[in-house]
């Protein structure tokens, strides 16, 4: 175990709703990034959540927004979903610098399903 | 030419054998890289970590890197069924250092 939580692990949602999948980072971690992984493939970064500000994007268009909040818990918000965005979310956080930073740890994800 | 490459697989070995997969990335500067381990409909699990050239051990689990050849790869001694699962080699990249993955190889270890 990571310590690292999200909810809900699964949903289903229909083409041109919005969805907020929500993430816990462990004890100690300042950073929250978040990842889509489709079936088949690696993790791809969306974003990245340092100390409450966005610290680097992926290439995800803009209707992937997100927010980190004071216990730095993280959201992760997609509006105007589309039968592409059905992927395995992933929340990953880690604290600190340098290798700090960079070793992050997983949570269980949550699975969408766009109809 | 991807960031990051692995062999898909499927790579299969019995059970007690020496698991070997690879990796190769693009970025000669890179100085981090991850090994994690993904059992099917579950999350990534980091295993391993290494920074400088040469051979980590863990347990049953070796990384070996090759900054010259800009190559890394995991080595898993006396293979377990429970071994099975995808392994995805991931290197930090950007001013946020997000981990950049490989699309995994897929390993079945057969009892």
């Amino acid at each position: 175990e990571t310590g690292v939580t999200q909810s809900p692990t699964h949903l289903i949602k229909t083409r041109g709703q919005q969805v907020t999948l929500r993430c816990s980072s462990q004890s100690g971690h300042n950073t929250v990034s978040w990842y889509q992984q489709a079936l088949g493939q690696g993790p791809q970064f969306i974003f990245q959540y340092y100390r409450e500000e966005e610290n680097g994007r992926g290439n995800f268009p803009p209707r992937f927004s997100g927010l980190q909040f004071p216990n730095y818990s993280s959201e992760l918000n997609v509006n105007a979903l589309e039968l592409d965005d059905s992927a395995l979310y992933l929340c990953a956080s880690s604290g600190g610098t340098g290798r700090r930073q960079e070793t992050q740890y997983f949570g269980p994800g949550t699975r969408l399903l766009v109809l | 030419q991807k960031e990051v490459e692995q062999n898909s697989g499927p790579l299969s070995v019995p059970e007690g054998a020496i698991a070997s997969l690879n990796c190769t990335y693009s970025d000669r500067v890179s100085q981090s890289f991850f090994w994690y381990r993904q059992y099917s409909g579950k999350s990534p699990e980091l295993i391993m970590s290494i920074y400088s050239n040469g051979d980590k051990e863990d347990g049953r689990f070796t990384a070996q890197l090759n900054k010259a050849s800009q190559y890394v790869s995991l080595l898993i001694r006396d293979s377990q069924p429970s071994d099975s699962a995808t392994y995805l080699c991931a290197v930090p990249r950007g001013s946020a250092r997000q981990l950049t993955f490989g699309s995994g190889t897929q390993l079945t270890v057969l009892p």
